[in-house]
């Protein structure tokens, strides 16, 4: 019940395109979905935020879409750009006495073709 | 200035060997965290430290133990080293504020292989 699930395992986009990455997910104790970005050999960078209480949040070219009663959530890049080009992982934060966890979905590859 | 950082970025060593990671954060956050992210670049959750106390641990193997000697600081020293730890370990801090749990910022990774 602690899992969050993410589709696709891998996406090519080109240039220009609508990057589009989903997240499913169990327990509805989950209060914070963060999206990170990891790029080869660095470590996993918050991109953007959601909580369960709004059901969209826009920041530039980056969208998360919401949906409590579906517990479901989504990434949406517009206008994807070769930069983009990374893994991309959905999360969602259950918190534990005086502290959080991220549970992490499984991640996706994104390769934006110039 | 890098907010998290990790010691060593790489680290190639022998099955049995025992072997420590070091992590260091200068956000003031009062929570730290170790992931393992594996070879199919999954992340997951090993342990979480707030305020120098242990509040997680995943069910890692005892082989595996965190210290915090300060809130800055978080180290991982993992004992009889196997071929199945290697990973990258990413080390994490975050802040919780009002019961929310703030971003959490990773560090740079350390890769592990072990032969």
């Amino acid at each position: 019940q602690q899992q969050v699930k993410q589709s696709p395992q891998s996406l090519i986009v080109q240039k220009g395109g609508i990057s589009i990455i989903n997240c499913a997910y169990e327990n509805t104790a989950f209060d914070y979905f963060p999206w990170y970005q990891q790029f080869p050999g660095k470590g996993p960078a918050l991109l953007i935020a959601i909580r369960p209480d709004v059901s969209e949040k826009k920041e530039g070219r980056f969208t998360i879409s919401f949906n409590k009663s579906a517990k479901q959530f989504s990434l949406h890049i517009m206008d994807s750009q070769p930069g983009d080009s990374a893994t991309y992982f959905c999360a969602a934060s259950i918190h534990t006495g005086n502290t959080g966890k991220l549970i992490f979905g499984q991640g996706t590859t994104l390769q934006v073709k110039p | 200035d890098t907010a998290v950082s990790q010691t060593p970025k790489y680290l190639v060593t022998q099955m049995g060997n025992d072997k420590s990671i070091k992590c260091e954060q200068n956000l003031g956050h009062d929570t730290m965290y170790w992931y393992k992210q594996d070879s199919k670049k999954f992340l997951k959750i090993m342990f979480s430290y707030n305020n120098k106390e242990l509040i997680i641990n995943e069910t890692v193997p005892n082989r595996f133990s965190p210290k915090s000697p300060d809130k800055a600081h978080l180290n991982l020293h993992i004992n009889s080293l196997e071929l199945g730890d290697s990973a990258v370990y990413f080390c994490a801090s975050s802040q919780l504020r009002g019961g929310r749990l703030e971003t959490q910022y990773f560090g740079p990774g350390t890769r592990l292989l072990v032969l």
